[in-house]
């Protein structure tokens, strides 16, 4: 069975840091890019980008290049979405998704959501 | 960029009628459509893609049509679990994009 595992619900104050987690199970792990999608409160679905485990190759969205970063251990299977300075507008939820058909298919299975809050 | 524009925003149905949810394209997309739906706290659930083909373990009261810039998602006869948003999304691998409608918030009438 595919599983997307995500790490806990973080709460940080704006300019920490933050890295959340994907562990994935139940298929080869560098046979599918993995996409980030975040969702602001109360908001509709932004694609973030994706990265493909095997060589970590990313894309980012324009909207979202050099405000976050992918990253994936393969030992572990799990991929990475860090912030090296949280601001408050970062408060969302933040799905892992596996696009379907490389590198960016429809997605077919998704994590449970990470709800990250950053106030002061 | 692609933009997708769903409509109506929200959409007021009696269980056991139909319901049509519609899609826009800012430009042809070539049938790489996705519908997804997402109740409060969950992540989304696919749906339907390639416009019309359906989704494990997704009821055939779910169908899908459209082409070009215009798709829609029918649901035949409302269940009370079918109440929730619906989202579609553009997928594409050369260029790559991905882009989301913003939502058509389906609620009991």
């Amino acid at each position: 069975e595919v599983q997307l595992v995500q790490s806990e619900a973080a709460v940080r104050k704006p300019g920490e840091s933050l890295k959340i987690s994907c562990q994935v199970s139940g298929y080869i792990f560098t046979d599918y890019y993995i996409a980030w999608v975040r969702q602001m409160p109360g908001k509709g679905l932004e694609w973030m980008g994706i990265i493909y485990p095997d060589d970590s190759n990313t894309r980012y969205s324009p909207s979202f290049e050099g405000q976050v970063t992918f990253s994936v251990d393969k030992a572990i299977k799990t991929a990475y979405l860090q912030w090296n300075s949280l601001k408050a507008s970062d408060t969302a939820t933040y799905f892992c998704a596996r696009p379907n058909i490389p590198p960016q298919g429809y997605f077919d299975y998704w994590g449970q959501g990470t709800r990250v809050t950053v106030f002061s | 960029e692609i933009v997708m524009t769903q409509s109506p925003a929200t959409l007021s149905v009696s269980p056991g009628e139909r319901a049509t949810l519609s899609c826009r394209a800012s430009q042809r997309i070539y049938g790489n459509l996705a519908w997804y739906q997402q109740k409060p706290g969950q992540a989304p659930r696919l749906l339907m893609y390639g416009v019309s083909t359906r989704a494990i373990g997704i009821p055939d009261r779910f169908s899908g049509g459209g082409s070009g810039t215009e798709y829609t998602l029918t649901i035949s006869s409302l269940q009370s679990e079918d109440f929730a948003v619906y989202y579609c999304q553009h997928y594409n691998n050369w260029p790559l994009m991905c882009s989301f409608g913003q939502g058509t918030k389906l609620e009991i009438k």
